[in-house]
């Protein structure tokens, strides 16, 4: 079957322009996961949905960052005045119902700020 | 707090050697999970194996080969007769139960496999 699909797979924005990021789970899965990976942090949880409903945001940088979950499906994850040191790649996650379910995570949308 | 600890930053060997990339994890909870992630250089996550922390049993699977030892928080993962295909970056996860389901990664260990 299909697997976490992100889109686009690739951004490159001006520095403090907002961007939106997409994360179609799949299908069945009701957990979605946020990550982030760059060169001097490694993988980062950024926030955790269960349904439409995000349990754990601790993640998330800054209050510039926010997601949302809506039909318990589709996931965006917003950034607001985007910083240089918001470039990385984000990786989104899904798994069957939540802990100690394997995540599977999609290619991932490599974001680059100028 | 959770912790994940790959010492090794890097690997490099001839293909068909084996080798082992160590995973150290810390964890305050009795019940988590362990997990090993290829990441390819085209990037995606690749997920490899799960582990409990009441199954301390060894896993094979083909070349891939896991040993969980709870005594020392290990979760070493090694792979026999390597092949260039095993060139990869391989991270080493834990998922603490209580931990609110996310996963905590190791740094990596970028793996190449030379001709």
């Amino acid at each position: 079957g299909a697997g976490v699909s992100q889109s686009p797979s690739n951004k490159v924005t001006e520095k403090g322009k907002d961007v939106e990021l997409r994360c179609d789970p799949i299908s069945g899965h009701t957990a979605l996961y946020w990550y982030r990976q760059s060169l001097g942090q490694g993988l980062e949880f950024l926030i955790y949905f269960q349904g439409n409903s995000a349990p754990d945001k601790s993640g998330l940088p800054s209050d510039r960052f926010s997601a949302e979950r809506t039909g318990g499906s589709v996931s965006t994850l917003t950034i607001q005045r985007t910083q240089q040191e918001d470039s990385a790649v984000y990786l989104c996650a899904s798994s069957l119902v939540a802990w100690a379910e394997t995540q599977y995570f999609g290619p991932g949308t490599r974001l680059l700020v100028l | 707090a959770q912790k994940v600890t790959q010492a090794q930053t890097e690997i490099s060997v001839v293909e068909k050697e084996d080798v082992t990339l160590d995973c150290v994890y810390e964890t305050r909870d009795t019940t988590y999970y362990l997990f090993w992630y290829k990441q390819p250089p085209s990037g995606e996550l690749v997920f490899l194996i799960r582990r409990n922390s009441f199954d301390e049993q060894n896993e094979i699977s083909g070349r891939y080969s896991w040993n969980f030892q709870k005594s020392t928080s290990s979760f070493n993962f090694t792979i026999t007769a390597s092949q260039v295909v095993d060139s990869a970056v391989y991270f080493c996860a834990l998922s603490e139960k209580g931990g609110s389901e996310k996963l905590v990664f190791g740094k990596g260990t970028k793996l190449t496999v030379n001709p």
